[in-house]
């Protein structure tokens, strides 16, 4: 699976918009770039998951530009209940390094502040 | 209500004994998995399995071990060759486009 880098901390006003970008130089032509949030002792939540150009859902946007080493999710005007961690996760179990096994990184914590 | 159980969401366990976490999915998903947190750890994967009665090791299987005799069953048992089990114990599965994982609610795991 690509290695990914992504900031470990960021924080933000609450009312602003959010971009936590990740990088991931060796990504593989198949593998799709999916982002999930983390509140504490609960499990990773799906956000936004996506291959290229640009996704939007309710919740975030993502940003993937043309040679797809990077990517950037876009929290619009957060709230104090969008603290929480991010992961950033490129690959596609099964098909990655040819066989099944999915790593995650530390992952961005992100303060909103009031 | 589709999606992930995990349970029990807290268990105590004493010295030297076995565990087991129970994970059931009805997604209908081939894959799942099994991940252990640390508090302000990243994730870090103990067994994986693709289908059926098969599974593999990941990075830290030393002191678990889990079976799939079910599509929709995954149980992790904490053994007592686990020297440090507190933890908190999070199990997925994984389908669809990009074959994408989805996490249950986690189950924390105390040793007194």
């Amino acid at each position: 699976l690509a290695k990914t880098t992504q900031p470990i901390s960021m924080d933000s006003y609450e009312g602003q918009e959010v971009n936590i970008t990740c990088s991931h130089n060796n990504i593989a032509t198949n593998d799709y770039i999916t982002w999930y949030q983390q509140f504490p002792s609960q499990g990773p939540r799906f956000i936004i998951q996506g291959y290229k150009t640009k996704v939007t859902n309710e919740v975030a946007s993502l940003f993937i530009p043309a040679d797809r080493k990077s990517s950037t999710l876009s929290l619009p005007r957060v709230s104090l209940s969008d603290t929480a961690v991010y992961y950033c996760l490129v690959g596609v179990p099964g098909l990655s390094g040819g066989y099944q096994k999915v790593t995650f990184g530390t992952g961005t914590k992100l303060q909103v502040i009031p | 209500d589709g999606g992930i159980t995990q349970s029990p969401k807290y268990l105590f366990r004493k010295e030297g004994q076995n565990v087991t976490l129970s994970c059931e999915q009805n997604l209908n998903h081939d894959a799942m998995y099994w991940y252990r947190q640390d508090p302000g750890q990243g994730l870090r994967l103990i067994y994986y399995s693709q289908i059926v009665n098969d599974f593999q090791k990941g990075d830290i299987a030393e002191g678990y071990s889990v079976s799939r005799e079910k599509k929709e069953s995954f149980p992790l048992t904490v053994t007592s060759a686990q020297k440090n089990p507190t933890a908190f114990y999070l199990c997925a599965s994984s389908g669809g486009t990009g074959n994408t994982i989805y996490f249950g609610e986690g189950s924390w795991l105390t040793v007194v």
